[in-house]
């Protein structure tokens, strides 16, 4: 079964330029999530989404950042305009049911604001 | 808030040592509790739970049994390998949250032969 795909894997972008991260969660799964992990400030949760319906975005850390999931097999995290310290991984993890049931994460996206 | 508590990494091993990751929790209720495995280049991944008092979690070789006297769940192996260097995080949710699980810092294990 795929899992929770996430492209691109690397983006190298200019400061100033608009990234947008993409999120396919895995088929069923009817919650998302967009974590940031440095080195600095660890795994950080930006945005959920419940049935593709935003439920808490106060991680999210300024304007610049925007999270969309238009049905429940896409998900995109837009920053524009980016900075340098927006470099980070950034997961989607989706899950399904009850609390008890596990995240499930992509591989990541290795994101570098140069 | 809900919030999570593990040791500071990094943790270095000698192969077949036996390896404790310490964990305490704090939250209103009874969470249900994770521990997490990180890879390099790689997203997390679940490595057992528990959800209730005394539960023991278990998966290969790894083991955390959820003390609710002492909100703790660590982590424990009797015999690491070098392939289970990574990161470990420890991890609770609690019921009405949509499924928002809260995350701890991570703790980076390292197995050396």
């Amino acid at each position: 079964d795929a899992g929770v795909i996430q492209s691109p894997r690397h983006e190298v972008t200019e400061m100033g330029q608009e990234v947008t991260l993409r999120c396919k969660p895995i088929s069923g799964h009817n919650s998302l999530f967009w974590y940031r992990q440095t080195m600095m400030r660890g795994l950080e949760l930006l945005i959920y989404f419940n049935n593709n319906v935003p439920i808490d975005d106060s991680g999210m850390p300024e304007d610049r950042f925007s999270a969309k999931m238009p049905n429940a097999s896409f998900s995109t995290l837009k920053i524009q305009p980016s900075e340098p310290r927006d470099s980070a991984v950034y997961f989607c993890a989706s899950s399904f049911g009850g609390g008890n049931q596990p995240q499930h994460f992509g591989d990541g996206t290795r994101l570098s604001i140069l | 808030g809900d919030s999570v508590t593990q040791m500071e990494g990094p943790v270095t091993l000698s192969e077949e040592a036996c390896l404790t990751i310490n964990c305490t929790y704090t939250a209103t209720g009874y969470p249900s509790l994770f521990w997490y495995v990180q890879y390099p280049g790689e997203g997390l991944q679940l490595l057992l739970k528990a959800t209730k008092a005394d539960d023991k979690g278990s998966n290969k070789g790894f083991e955390a049994t959820y003390r609710k006297e002492t909100t703790s769940f660590h982590l424990e192996k009797g015999s690491v390998q070098v392939s289970d260097s990574a990161v470990y995080f420890c991890a609770l949710y609690y019921s009405g949250g949509y499924q928002k699980v809260t995350f701890g810092t991570g703790t980076k294990l390292q197995v050396i032969p």
